[in-house]
């Protein structure tokens, strides 16, 4: 059974730099083909695909955030992170993980909503 | 970027009708188009991959469509259950981008 697991800090100050961890089991990262992006999700508002890291341990970016972002992996490849530098009430959000293999994000997490707030 | 024009923002349908949702991109994707349904709270959960493909556990009334560069979900006869907001991903090139959404109402 595939699950994926978000956990972050809930609340941080502005210019601060949020950590988030995709906690997943059911499949595992060094399978050829496979991919864990993480997508965000403001309030009332659609999806924003933000970033990725896949089974060779490429990573892709979105050019908008691209110079705050870092999305990294364990080595067990049973986790994979993601940093965002320098939040403002922008980023308040709910974020998502969720799993490819092949075309699509398939598996989501629940998602871990964050607020950034002084 | 690709972007992905996605119509109508809502609609109210009743459970006899044909219920269609359109995705525009700005550029060809090679059918690397997929569709999500979202209930509040919830996250999304795929329904149909690669254009036309229907994810696994989802009902025959949903299906997927292209013409051009402009894709469609089709619901027919839908069911209450069917309500919520869905939501179109390109997946061709990154950045991948989502539609803006559209929210379904069963009446």
């Amino acid at each position: 059974q595939v699950t994926l697991k978000e956990s972050g800090p809930g609340m941080l100050q502005p210019s601060k730099t949020l950590s988030l961890t995709c906690s997943f089991s059911g499949f595992s990262l060094s399978t050829s083909g496979m991919v864990v992006s993480w997508i965000r999700q403001p309030s009332g508002k659609s999806l924003e695909w933000l970033a990725a890291i896949d089974w060779d341990g490429d990573k892709y970016y979105n050019p908008s955030l691209k110079s705050r972002l870092t999305v990294s992996k364990d080595t067990s490849n049973t986790q994979v992170f993601l940093k965002i530098t320098s939040v403002d009430i922008a980023d308040t959000a709910t974020y998502y993980c969720a799993r490819s293999l092949g075309s699509r994000p398939d598996y989501w997490g629940q998602g871990v909503m964050v607020t950034v707030s002084s | 970027d690709i972007q992905m024009t996605q119509s109508p923002a809502s609609l109210s349908a009743s459970l006899e009708e044909i219920v269609t949702i359109t995705c525009k991109a700005s550029q060809g994707i090679d059918d690397y188009l997929s569709w999500y349904q979202q209930k509040p709270g919830k996250s999304p959960q795929l329904l149909i991959y690669d254009a036309t493909s229907l994810a696994d556990g989802v009902p025959s009334r949903f299906s997927g469509s292209r013409s051009g560069t402009q894709y469609s979900l089709k619901i027919s006869r839908p069911q209450v259950d069917d309500s919520g907001i869905y939501y179109c991903l390109q997946s061709y090139s990154t950045p991948y981008t989502f539609g803006a959404g559209t929210k379904l109402e069963l009446k």
